[in-house]
């Protein structure tokens, strides 16, 4: 079954620091997620995206985060100084068009 | 802003028992997603309602939508040790990315 993927699995880093998390998204789908969850929290939307620009986007997304299509296979998402409040899991996740989100395992993010 | 609230927060059955989530939105949906989360993994998608009232089951499992769009249950029958997780419902507004709501966390006691 095809399955979305991220890298790192967790990822530690210091206050200040810039980070790429990275996604692979299930090969036919169009449609890309970020999400976060902090820790024994709900999950937040941060980010969508869809034909190579983000159709919408959260009040947490700030200018400190972009995400990016670099290629035909992965999606990323930068934070430019991360904060302490930064640290989470992040999900990605991508659809088809119909209605089943499918998520990644995740990237922790710890920043000390 | 849109709200999606959950209840209970917390629930511990006996296994065996049946256990039942709900949640509610602050505005009509288009339709709702509900989910599942291990404890360390991601959320795993169960199921989309869309229509006003629509009950749909998945073995031990019954989903519900309610008339007005705004509310929807899981009920799961004879609760087992693998049903363990935290259920989350996602709420699609008319126009708007899914609100999700912050979960019911189940313990099944053997």
């Amino acid at each position: 079954e095809p399955e979305v993927t991220q890298t790192p699995s967790h990822q530690v880093t210091q206050m200040g620091q810039e980070v790429i998390l990275r996604c692979v998204p299930i090969s036919n789908h169009l449609y890309f997620y970020w999400y976060r969850q902090i820790l024994g929290q709900k999950v937040e939307f941060l980010v969508s995206f869809y034909n190579n620009e983000i159709s919408e986007k959260s009040e947490i997304f700030d200018d400190q985060f972009s995400v990016e299509r670099p290629d035909g296979s992965n999606f990323t998402l930068k934070i430019r100084s991360t904060k302490l409040e930064d640290s989470a899991m992040y999900f990605c996740a991508s659809i088809s068009g119909g209605d089943e989100q499918y998520f990644g395992p995740g990237t922790r993010l710890t920043v000390t | 802003g849109q709200q999606v609230m959950q209840i209970p927060q917390y629930q511990h059955v006996q296994e065996g028992e049946d256990f039942t989530t709900y949640c509610n939105s602050s505005t009509t949906l288009s339709n709702i997603q509900w989910y599942k989360q291990r404890p360390g993994g991601h959320p795993v998608f169960l199921i989309q309602l869309v229509k006003s009232g629509e009950v749909k089951k998945q073995k031990r499992l019954t989903f519900q939508f309610g008339e007005a769009k705004k509310n929807s249950s899981l009920h799961i029958t004879a609760t087992q040790t693998t049903d363990v997780g935290t259920y989350f419902c996602a709420g699609e507004p008319y126009g708007q990315n899914f609100v999700f709501g912050p979960g019911t966390r189940l313990s099944v006691l053997p």
